[in-house]
């Protein structure tokens, strides 16, 4: 199957602050997605990005599906930001459906 | 909005049972997927289905077993619990065959004494 990394690991950001964090995979991918989970567990769709940029208000992400990775941008990050940025790729199975592969993940914490 | 609901949010118990959690979605979407998440390890799908009653293996099914009865329940079954099961489960679902947004439950937190 597809691997997927995430870099880095760990992030700590004083508020206000800007920060790139990124998403290699190993293969062609039909898709791909961001999320951020909480503090308190709950994973939430951030961008739904094949290729190209999109923006989300302090978010963005680019991806570059020739060259196999995303990017996540987020400027003058806020202490809501915190929590863990997962990216997970799609990718079609043998059997007719599809599944995602997550990353293991960004763990973020903004600080005062 | 899509609701996904897993019908526990805590779970305690004991090696050797079996387990049932639960997962509904509201919207009608053809793939639905269990995952547990451990630190370190991300996320890492267990098992997922794309129709009734069909079900496909993910990275990680040793010890699981899903069924999906009702397009909107997939429910999974840990059949002889064991204390490496401990972890927490999340539910998802999504739109047909052309990768749309996931949508996740809140997660159940199973522990295995």
């Amino acid at each position: 199957g597809i691997q997927v990394e995430q870099s880095p690991p760990d992030l700590i950001l004083q508020e206000g602050a800007n920060s790139t964090l990124r998403c290699n995979f190993s293969d062609s991918v039909n898709n791909l997605q961001w999320f951020h989970q909480n503090p308190w567990g709950q994973l939430i769709n951030l961008f739904y990005i094949p290729s190209g940029t999109k923006q989300n208000g302090r978010l963005s992400a680019t991806t570059v599906a020739t060259e196999r990775y995303s990017l996540l941008y987020i400027s003058s990050s806020q202490t809501t930001d915190s929590g863990v940025y997962f990216c997970a790729v799609i990718e079609y199975s043998q059997g007719g459906g599809n599944k995602l592969t997550f990353g293991t993940g960004t763990q973020l914490k903004v600080e005062l | 909005d899509v609701k996904v609901t897993q019908s526990s949010r805590y779970l305690v118990k004991r090696t050797g049972e079996k387990v049932f959690l639960e997962c509904v979605q509201d919207m009608d979407h053809e793939n639905m997927f269990w995952y547990r998440q451990d630190p370190g390890l991300g996320l890492r799908l267990i098992y997922f289905s794309y129709d009734v009653k069909m079900k496909e293996k993910g990275d990680i099914p040793e010890g699981y077993s899903v069924s999906r009865e009702k397009k909107e329940r997939f429910s999974l079954i840990l059949e002889s619990a064991s204390t490496n099961q401990t972890s927490m489960y999340l539910c998802a679902s999504s739109e047909g065959l052309g990768g749309s947004s996931l949508h996740f439950g809140n997660g159940t937190r199973l522990t295995v004494t």
